[in-house]
């Protein structure tokens, strides 16, 4: 079954800290992933996504990822969190760019950032 | 550039009533996506709108209905409210052939069913 597992509810984390956020997806085809963030009364938004290519993807905000076939992983990860990355992190993995409508997403991840 | 926008942000209902949420989409994008969001849960795709038409629904009951307009804004409408319904519902907009993927999201109308 498809699926995409975050397996790390709530993190919290100090600012200026590293932050990793893991996402593990189960998935038959060769996936598109993405990373949205969720902030407290604002919609999704995109941080960052991966088609093709080098594996290691840089976003917005300082955040970038990862993909790790051999793990079935595309964790998110930040060298210095400030106190406004706070938010929900989704990760979701599609079957390709132009299919939107069949996004499979996780969970969500929920960042507290301690001053 | 004009970001998407929904209405209400928030409402009340009970159960048995009828919903219409409503969304505006980023210029230039010409599909709608709509999106229900329960507490600690992820995203679930309900269905999408492009040039007017249902074009993909997900796992959702045909009391799940919606429109889209020639403006490429849309609407949502639940009738015969659940308890379960209360939810956050997102309005997601995208330019189809725009290949990258990126859905455009609104902040959302928090629906509560008593």
């Amino acid at each position: 079954a498809q699926s995409v597992t975050q397996p790390d509810i709530h993190i919290t984390v100090s600012e200026g800290a590293s932050l990793e956020l893991r996402c593990n997806y189960s998935y038959g085809a060769t996936p598109y992933l993405f990373w949205y963030v969720q902030s407290p009364g604002q919609g999704l938004q995109l941080l960052l996504k991966y088609f093709s290519g080098d594996t290691l993807v840089q976003g917005i905000k300082g955040f970038e990822a990862e993909f790790k076939r051999s793990q079935s992983s595309f964790n998110l990860r930040k060298p210095s969190v400030h106190w406004s990355d706070a938010a929900e992190y989704f990760c979701a993995v599609g079957p390709n760019a132009g299919n939107n409508r069949k996004l499979i997403w996780g969970l969500g991840t929920s960042l507290a950032v301690n001053p | 550039e004009t970001g998407v926008t929904q209405s209400p942000t928030h409402l009340i209902k009970t159960r048995g009533q009828q919903v219409t949420l409503r969304c505006s989409s980023q210029s230039g994008h010409n599909t709608v996506s709509w999106y229900q969001q329960a507490l600690g849960q992820g995203p679930q795709f309900i269905f999408q709108y492009y040039r007017e038409e249902e074009n993909g629904r997900g796992n959702f009951p045909p009391r799940f209905s919606g429109l889209q307009f020639p403006n490429y804004s849309s609407e949502l409408n639940v009738n015969a409210l659940e308890l379960d319904d209360s939810a956050l519902y997102l309005c997601a907009s995208s330019l189809a052939g725009g290949n990258t993927g990126e859905l455009f999201f609104g902040e959302g109308s928090r629906l509560t069913v008593l």
